[in-house]
């Protein structure tokens, strides 16, 4: 079964500090990556996808991942944080199976900002 | 406006009843899901659909019960089978989802 790990489930970090946030998925076949952003109280924006092309997907507010398919991996980076980042960010893959597109996601990863 | 709409946004029902949670869409998606959100453990799929009259079950679909009639409505059933019922549900359409602004059941 297709399966989504998201490997920090808390992270704080100062304002200004880099951010790597770890994706890794379990499925062998064309998938279609995701991050997702939910900031407290709100519902979830989609971050940045990758579909195909370059592995390396620029999205909103200075997100960037890159796709590494020989590791199964789609992490999501910022090179200087804010404190309006503090939010909880999901992974998701969707994984094309038996002719159906099963979007998967991984538990989150809690983000703390502090100033 | 295009979208997806959930209602309603909070839900109250008696333990032993059954619940119907409405989604719609109007961007024209084939695909369309139902997550449910619990705390530390993301979103989990509950059934999703590809086609009109046609649905998969998800990772816990136990408890649940969805129809596609149409391509805009995805229902979902929370039943009376589901042990703990009590979260905030998600519905989302499209490959890359678009999601609605969710519903929070309690179950008392």
């Amino acid at each position: 079964a297709q399966s989504v790990s998201q490997h920090n489930h808390h992270v704080i970090l100062s304002e200004a500090a880099s951010l790597e946030l770890g994706c890794n998925y379990s499925y062998g076949g064309t998938v279609n990556l995701f991050w997702y952003v939910q900031y407290p109280g709100q519902h979830l924006q989609l971050l940045l996808k990758y579909f195909s092309g370059d592995p390396l997907v620029k999205g909103i507010k200075g997100f960037e991942a890159e796709f590494i398919k020989s590791k199964f991996s789609f992490n999501l980076r910022k090179p200087s944080v804010q404190w309006s980042d503090t939010a909880e960010y999901f992974c998701a893959v969707n994984a094309l199976s038996g002719g159906y597109n099963k979007l998967i996601f991984g538990a989150g990863t809690r983000l703390a900002v502090h100033p | 406006d295009g979208g997806i709409t959930q209602s309603p946004k909070y839900l109250f029902r008696k333990e032993g009843q059954n619940v119907t949670l409405s989604c719609e869409q109007n961007l024209n998606h084939d695909a369309m899901y139902w997550y449910r959100q619990d705390p530390g453990q993301g979103l989990r799929l509950i059934y999703y659909s590809q086609i009109v009259n046609d649905f998969q079950k998800g990772d816990i679909a136990e408890g649940y019960s969805v129809s596609r009639e149409k391509k805009e409505s995805f229902p979902l059933t929370v039943t009376s089978a589901q042990k703990n019922p009590t979260a905030f549900y998600l519905c989302a359409s499209g490959v890359g989802a678009f999601f609605g602004q969710g519903t929070r059941l309690t179950v008392v």
